[in-house]
This record gives structure tokens, C-alpha cells and sequence, in this order.
């Protein structure tokens, strides 16, 4: 199973917005709903920002939003703020034989 | 708060088995609710499943490695563990605990531990 592609890199202003995108295939993003993301700082474990798509956990700002167009996720950080700067992973539920598969990983930098 | 803490030896050589444990507070393993995995990550790469553990021994395996890993699980110590057998240096990784995903759905990994690295090196 190849993990989901990420664009290696994306940049904004402080208070632009930002889009990640999260491509699988019909087996994974395409076929459920359970697309999660990551945001990690450097040398810090992942921290869970988006789960089922697009909803928020207790805590995350309401800049953070996802969604999902067949078989491509997004995430989008809007108002951008300096410390959004940081790896983004996104992650799909692939089914009773694969599980989990993640993407490459995307670097956002606040310019 | 639910916290995880990975323990066990940050050295290992090739060809032998990684152990970790990690160890829970702020939550039960026995709570029914959610699984719990282990996940890696290369030093500068991305992340990988690695398997996961119900409080029943229950367990499934990210298939590229099914044959090498073993994952358990001590409900009177609030704890559970990776075993990695054969291990080469590409495995030289960060190692994380993390609780999930839920029972009822299949979707994420909510709390991680703070992650150990792990040398493969002789």
C-alpha cells in the first residue's frame, strides 16, 4: 500500500489561507469517510487536528477545516498565524487488510 | 488528560528483536472504547502504522510487517508493548504509542506519547 501524496511544501502570509492536499485512491480516501490530520512540530509527537473528514477535536481553532472530493482530501488553515508553521499528515483508514496509510507529509511555512 | 509514555531501549542491533512499552495514566486500556497502536517514523520521513491492540489481545498488524511484530497487551499495569523481531537499520526510527482508533468507528489517533527513538545499529 503507497502512502497518500502531499505536496512537499506549501506557504502563506500570516492571515492567508493555506490548502493541503491529501490524494489516495478508491481503496482509502475514496471508500471511507475516516480521513484524520496531523500537525506536528519539530522534534514533537503528531497532534490530532481533523478526524472523520472534517471534524474538530476539543481545542482546535475553527481556522483549522477539512474535506474530502472523491479521492482527494484537503485540509485548509485559514487566518494563518506563525505558529500554524509546521509537518502536516494526513491519514486514511484503508480497510480490513491495509488499515492505516498515511502521506508524505507537507512542510507549511508562514512567510 | 490521557497520557502515554514509550520505555525500553533506545540501542538495538541488527537482526534483533525491538521491545517498547508503553505505559498509560489519565485512561484504562480496559476501557473497551478504543485500541491502541504503535506507530514509526524514520528520522526525517514520514509516518507508519504499525499495528494495533483491543484490551482483549485482539490485534491487527500493518501486513508489510505482520510477520515480525507482536503486539500485547498487561490491563493490571495500564500498559501494552511492541516486540519487532529482526530488525534492520532502516528501522532506526522515533517509535510513538498513541490511543486509537475507537472501537466502534475506524478513525483516528487522538493522544500520542511523546516518541523514542530507537537505533538498529551494531
Amino acid at each position: 500500500q503507497s502512502a497518500l501524496t502531499q505536496p512537499r511544501s506549501v506557504s502563506g502570509s500570516p492571515g492567508q489561507s493555506v490548502t493541503i492536499s491529501c490524494t489516495g485512491t478508491s481503496f482509502d480516501v475514496g471508500d471511507y469517510n475516516y480521513v484524520s490530520w496531523y500537525q506536528q512540530h519539530p522534534g514533537k509527537a503528531p497532534k490530532l487536528m481533523i478526524y472523520d473528514v472534517s471534524k474538530r477535536p476539543s481545542g482546535v481553532p475553527d481556522r483549522f477545516s477539512g474535506s474530502k472530493s472523491g479521492n482527494t482530501a484537503s485540509l485548509t488553515i485559514s487566518g494563518l498565524q506563525a505558529e500554524d508553521e509546521a509537518d502536516y499528515y494526513c491519514c486514511s483508514y484503508a480497510g480490513s487488510y491495509t488499515f492505516y496509510v498515511f502521506g508524505t507529509g507537507t512542510k507549511v511555512t508562514v512567510l | 488528560q490521557v497520557q502515554l509514555q514509550e520505555s525500553g531501549p533506545g540501542l538495538v542491533k541488527p537482526s534483533e528483536t525491538l521491545s517498547l512499552t508503553c505505559t498509560v495514566s489519565g485512561g484504562s486500556v480496559s476501557s473497551g472504547s478504543y485500541y491502541w497502536s504503535w506507530i514509526r517514523q524514520p528520522p526525517g520521513k514520514g509516518l507508519e502504522w504499525i499495528g494495533y491492540i483491543y484490551y482483549s489481545g485482539s490485534t491487527n498488524y500493518n501486513p508489510s510487517l505482520k510477520s515480525r511484530v507482536t503486539i500485547s497487551v498487561d490491563t493490571s499495569k495500564n500498559q501494552f508493548s511492541l516486540k519487532l523481531s529482526s530488525v534492520t537499520a532502516a528501522e532506526t526510527a522515533v517509535y510513538y504509542c498513541a490511543r486509537g482508533p475507537e472501537a466502534v468507528t475506524r478513525g483516528h489517533f487522538d493522544y500520542w506519547g511523546q516518541g523514542t527513538l530507537v537505533t538498529v545499529s551494531s
